[in-house]
């Protein structure tokens, strides 16, 4: 059983355009995460929602649209795609009462052309 | 916030050797975790360890927290140990984990 999912793996697409990513995760925790992989390894946390409600929010561009319908899903919505979005984004989650470990998901592979 | 700094950036092993991986953190933290990226990309949870001694088969990890210091121990290193050794920390009431810059490890046979 995967404990948090994203989808899709491998995302390429033009410049300009939108696109989603889709975070699930089955582990009954009550808040989910978004990072991003550089192209340098470097790992840099976006967004987090606890039961819905945004709690962090880096300096991101507004082009990027986290969407949180129920606990369980997180979704990552990104607007006029532009070279330097060219990352691996990695959904996580975890209880956040007591900072308890965050369990990542696979990574999303996104190429801008 | 909380400033992670992992050492050594790269190391080469032969296989069947040990190594110490470093992770210093600027502020107290109430998480600490340890992962490793293999080659395939998954970032795969080794330790959650804000404070003592955990072992999982050759792993091991040690959190002095008032010292602001983690260690990783891999011993008898096998090839399929290779790929970045990362660190992340977190502290105050939003578990924003601080990710280090990472340890790339190469096991050669």
């Amino acid at each position: 059983d995967t404990a948090v999912s994203q989808t899709p793996k491998y995302l390429v697409t033009q410049m300009g355009n939108d696109k989603s990513i889709k975070c699930e995760q089955n582990l009954g925790h009550d808040t989910m995460y978004w990072y991003k992989q550089d192209s340098k390894k470097f790992l840099k946390i976006m967004f987090s929602y606890n039961n819905k409600e945004l709690i962090i929010n880096e300096t991101v561009p507004n082009r990027f649209s986290p969407k949180s319908p129920d606990k369980a899903h997180l979704n990552l919505h990104i607007n006029s795609l532009e070279l330097g979005d060219s990352a691996v984004y990695f959904c996580a989650s975890s209880q956040l009462y007591g900072n308890q470990p965050q369990h990542f998901g696979d990574g999303t592979r996104l190429s801008i052309l | 916030g909380i400033q992670v700094e992992q050492s050594p950036p790269d190391l080469i092993l032969q296989e069947g050797a040990n190594s110490t991986l470093r992770c210093n953190f600027s502020d107290s933290v109430n998480n600490l975790q340890w992962f490793h990226q293999n080659p395939w990309g998954q970032l795969i949870n080794l330790f959650y360890i804000p404070s003592g001694t955990k072992q999982n088969g050759r792993l091991s990890a040690t959190t002095v927290a008032t010292e602001r210091y983690s260690l990783l121990y891999i011993s008898s290193s096998q090839t399929t140990d290779s790929g970045v050794y990362f660190c992340a920390a977190a502290g105050g009431a939003t578990n924003k984990l601080i990710f280090g810059t990472g340890t790339l490890l190469a096991v050669q046979p």
